[in-house]
């Protein structure tokens, strides 16, 4: 089945370091993929998507490109911020006919000034 | 524009018992998705409501049951609550259920079972 494989945490960092949080996937067809943010008390919010291969999706700083020869989306900021301390996920729209995400496990990010 | 909000914000219940989380979606979408969230996890599928019908299920069992409403408010409900079944219970609501449609999260209800 569809599933979606990301980069245990959680990831420390100092303010303006540069951040990658790999993600892989496994899907029949062609999926689209996104990646979520958790806020610590919140919901998860949309910050980026890629509907097709070679597709960058980007938000806020942040992109992921969809590689379909990898089975990737990792995701990318250059220069992090302490706000963006948070629990990152990565995820695909299930190909069955309605609109359902698979997630990953999440990874959460600490950024210290 | 209201987004999704989620009813109550945190509830405690103990094994055996029944509980009901709601959620109002956002105005205009029709689609509502519900996801559970195990601590440290990430949101696993439990069912989808499309204009008040069943639309899709993930792999949880018929003790676990919804329901939406006209104005597409929705239901989840637990029945025989274990102790697994605590975690954070998250609704989203999109516009149509289109694959491409976004979907809206509500903060979530924080479900402990003792």
């Amino acid at each position: 089945g569809d599933s979606v494989t990301q980069m245990e945490g959680p990831v420390t960092l100092s303010e303006e370091a540069f951040l990658t949080i790999n993600c892989t996937y496994t899907a029949t067809g062609y999926p689209s993929l996104f990646w979520y943010v958790q806020y610590p008390g919140e919901g998860l919010q949309l910050l980026l998507k890629a509907t097709k291969a070679d597709d960058k999706g980007s938000n806020k700083g942040f992109e992921a490109t969809y590689r379909k020869e990898t089975t990737s989306f990792h995701l990318e900021k250059g220069s992090v911020q302490v706000s963006d301390s948070a629990v990152y996920f990565c995820a695909l729209i299930f190909t069955w006919g309605y609109s359902t995400l698979t997630f990953g496990k999440g990874t959460m990010l600490l950024v210290s000034p | 524009e209201t987004g999704v909000t989620q009813s109550p914000t945190h509830l405690i219940k103990t094994r055996g018992q029944q509980v009901t989380l709601r959620c109002s979606s956002q105005s205009g979408h029709n689609t509502v998705s519900w996801y559970q969230q195990a601590l440290g996890q990430g949101p696993q599928f439990i069912f989808q409501y499309y204009r008040e019908e069943e639309n899709g299920r993930g792999n949880f069992p018929p003790r676990f049951s919804g329901l939406q409403f006209p104005n597409y408010s929705s239901e989840l409900n637990v029945n025989a609550l274990e102790l697994d079944d605590s975690a954070l219970y998250l609704c989203a609501s999109s516009l149509s259920g289109g694959l491409n449609d976004e979907q809206f999260f509500g903060p979530g209800t924080r479900l402990t079972v003792l």
